[in-house]
């Protein structure tokens, strides 16, 4: 079964830690996502790559970067965390633009103390 | 601009009930529609997509849906619901050559016995 896996389910960090999210992806999918959920706000989304070492600014960008070195990964990173952060990180993946048929990892629960 | 409406926030439904879960939305090329599921402290599960063809699609767990151009329209219905259907629904749209989606803010369904 094809799958995209993050490494953590629950992680709480401290405000101003350096927080690294994990995504590894078995597919071969040349494009991965990274969204943030919120109540009452959907998903919404903070960076993508469609290839190795390419990223995009999505709708959020703001206090995040990313990393793909690797196709199969791709890493969000929060340089200095802060509360307003603590939300639902999921990761996605697909393998062409504009066929979406995303497939999801089970989400990361980040909780900035 | 891009956008997915989906009205109602919560809907509770009796076992064995029908359901309709309706999805607006608002795109300047023609789209493509998704339906995706989640359950409770999980990531988003493809039950139905549509790109072009007939308008009604069928997907996993008894779902379909239905696509009305002329209202923008993409409502996702099911004859019987079940108990283990009680989670948030999301509707998503994208387009041929995008990268992501949009997606609306979701459906909470619960299940009353």
């Amino acid at each position: 079964d094809v799958k995209v896996t993050q490494s953590s389910r629950y992680l709480v960090k401290r405000t101003g830690e350096k927080v690294f999210l994990e995504c590894v992806q078995d597919m071969d999918h040349e494009n991965m996502f990274w969204y943030r959920q919120d109540p009452g706000l959907g998903l919404r989304l903070i960076y993508f790559s469609y290839d190795v070492k390419m990223k995009e600014k999505g709708d959020i960008p703001e206090g995040y970067s990313v990393s793909r070195e690797k196709k199969e990964r791709f890493s969000l990173i929060l340089e200095s965390a802060s509360t307003n952060q603590t939300s639902m990180y999921l990761c996605a993946s697909s393998l062409t633009r504009g066929q979406g048929g995303y497939t999801f990892g089970s989400g990361t629960r980040l909780t900035v103390v | 601009a891009q956008s997915v409406t989906q009205p109602d926030i919560h809907i509770t439904v009796s076992e064995g009930a029908s359901l309709e879960l309706r999805c607006n939305y608002s795109y300047g090329a023609t789209p493509y529609l998704f339906w995706y599921v989640q359950s409770p402290g999980q990531g988003l599960q493809l039950l139905l997509k549509y790109f072009s063809g007939d308008t009604l699609v069928q997907g996993i767990k008894g779902f379909e849906a239905e696509f009305k151009r002329s209202q923008s329209s993409f409502n996702l219905r099911k004859p019987s619901v079940h108990w283990s259907d009680a989670a948030e629904y999301f509707c998503a749209v994208g387009a041929r050559g995008a990268n992501n989606l949009f997606f609306g803010t979701g459906t909470r369904l619960t299940v009353i016995p």
